[in-house]
């Protein structure tokens, strides 16, 4: 059975450091990997998704890098501002129908 | 594109009634959809994955008789809640999934959630 852990699983920083969130997962048979923000209350934003067979997705300040073998992902944000405050989900796909299994969660405060 | 809107985005409903909850793909078919329950502060949980024109497929620990799953349509998938309580009082999440154009991996594209309260 597919489990996800995220670590930490609260972070509070100053603005403009750069952070790495991690993630990890048990089985390394995973189709693709996802990082999603949550805001309270709110949806879901997707982040960035990485495909099986890549190595690392970038979007603007963030990077995310997998590695299946050791079943692990991180997300670095660059440069954290106040409105990157809030909780960061990493998610699996694997399984029938490509199911995700998300994590606990990594709630990031980040303050002026 | 991809979007995914969910209808009503807040309800408050009392014990014992049944309360149906809309997910909609805006501009893409689903091949599946899949419906998640929140908890205060906590992960989402995969309740169930449902394909159009068939039977959903419930996780361990989901009663498929209390949540009501309907596929009717590559665009609309309904979660019914019957005879809510108030432990049923989440945020109940739905995603849709397409298929991307190559590589043959899938992204899932999320609702914006809907508040439910059982009072």
């Amino acid at each position: 059975k597919q489990e996800v852990t995220q670590i930490p699983a609260a972070l509070s920083v100053p603005e403009g450091e750069n952070l790495v969130l991690n993630c990890s997962f048990t089985d390394s048979a995973i189709y693709n990997l996802q990082w999603f923000r949550q805001d309270p209350g709110k949806g879901l934003t997707s982040l960035l998704l990485i495909q099986s067979s890549q190595r690392e997705q970038t979007s603007g300040r963030l990077n995310a890098s997998l590695d299946k073998s050791s079943g692990r992902s991180t997300l670095y944000i660059a440069a954290s501002q106040p409105g990157d405050s809030a909780t960061y989900l990493c998610a699996v796909a694997s399984g029938g129908y490509n199911k995700l299994i998300f994590g606990a969660g990594t709630r990031l405060a980040v303050h002026p | 594109g991809a979007v995914v809107s969910q209808h009503p985005s807040r309800v408050i409903c009392k014990s014992g009634t049944s309360v149906k909850i809309e997910c909609r793909s805006l501009d893409f078919q689903a091949t599946t959809m899949f419906w998640y329950r929140q908890f205060p502060k906590q992960s989402l949980m995969l309740m169930a994955t449902s394909n159009e024109g068939s039977k959903a497929t419930y996780e361990q620990g989901v009663e498929k008789d209390k949540f009501l799953i309907n596929h009717a349509s590559l665009t609309l998938s309904t979660l019914t809640v019957t005879s809510a309580h108030p432990e049923d009082s989440s945020f109940y999440i739905c995603s849709a999934r397409r298929a991307f154009t190559s590589g043959g991996d899938y992204e899932q594209y999320f609702g914006p959630g809907t508040r439910l309260t059982v009072t």
